[in-house]
């Protein structure tokens, strides 16, 4: 079975720009989770979707949004970015919702100029 | 709000010798915990995970953790560790409450160099 794909795997930006990250979870995982991973400030929920929706939202500001289409796979959209945006993203699916056992994928590496 | 405080950032062994990992965590409530591993260049994977019932729970590679309710702790350890456990360590809580399970909050991570 194949695991979370994410992409880009890396990609740099500048200020202002805005950026869009892609997330394909396991086949039959209807959940996608988003986390941003920092030296400074660890791991970090961003927010979730189940079935098309979001159902939970982390302490991020609106720059930070998502959606996730009928097929489960998921995106999230960065506006406006800033330096401190530079981070690991990490996508992780599960099959279903609430149980807190996450299959990661390997992360989209953003820096921000 | 909950936290998690993971005590130790760097940590070093030998091979055979014992490991143990600590997490704190404050939640005014029941709470799930978990503790994932991100072995070098791959991703974040759960190692165990405790939901309910024996506190001692045991997860895959020899690994266990025990979860102290009155301490509010959940130390992860392993008898004889190899150099193949060199990771980083995360230790992670989140409330089981309905939809919210998912949204888990991670400790800093706790970097384990075993050496041969």
């Amino acid at each position: 079975k194949a695991g979370v794909t994410q992409t880009p795997r890396y990609l740099i930006k500048t200020r202002g720009q805005q950026v869009t990250l892609s997330c394909s979870p396991i086949s039959g995982h209807r959940s996608v989770s988003w986390y941003q991973q920092t030296p400074g400030q660890g791991l970090q929920f961003l927010f979730e979707y189940f079935s098309e929706t979001q159902r939970n939202k982390g302490n991020f500001p609106g720059r930070f949004s998502g959606r996730q289409f009928s097929n489960s796979r998921s995106e999230m959209n960065v506006s406006t970015l800033e330096l401190g945006d530079s981070a690991l993203y990490l996508c992780a699916s599960s099959p279903q919702g609430g149980t807190g056992e996450l299959f990661f994928g390997e992360g989209s590496r953003l820096t921000v100029l | 709000a909950q936290s998690v405080s993971q005590h130790n950032h760097h940590v070093i062994l030998s091979e055979a010798a014992s490991l143990e990992l600590g997490c704190n965590y404050s939640y005014g409530g029941t709470v799930n915990l978990f503790w994932y591993v991100q072995y070098p260049g791959q991703h974040l994977q759960l190692l165990l995970k405790y939901f309910s019932g024996d506190p001692l729970v045991k997860g895959i590679k020899g690994f266990e953790a025990e979860f102290i309710k009155s301490k509010f702790s959940f130390n992860l350890r392993k008898p004889s560790v190899q150099w193949s456990d060199t990771a980083e360590y995360f230790c992670a809580v989140t409330p089981p409450i309905g939809n919210a399970g998912n949204m888990l909050t991670f400790g800093g991570g706790t970097r384990l160099m075993v050496k041969p």
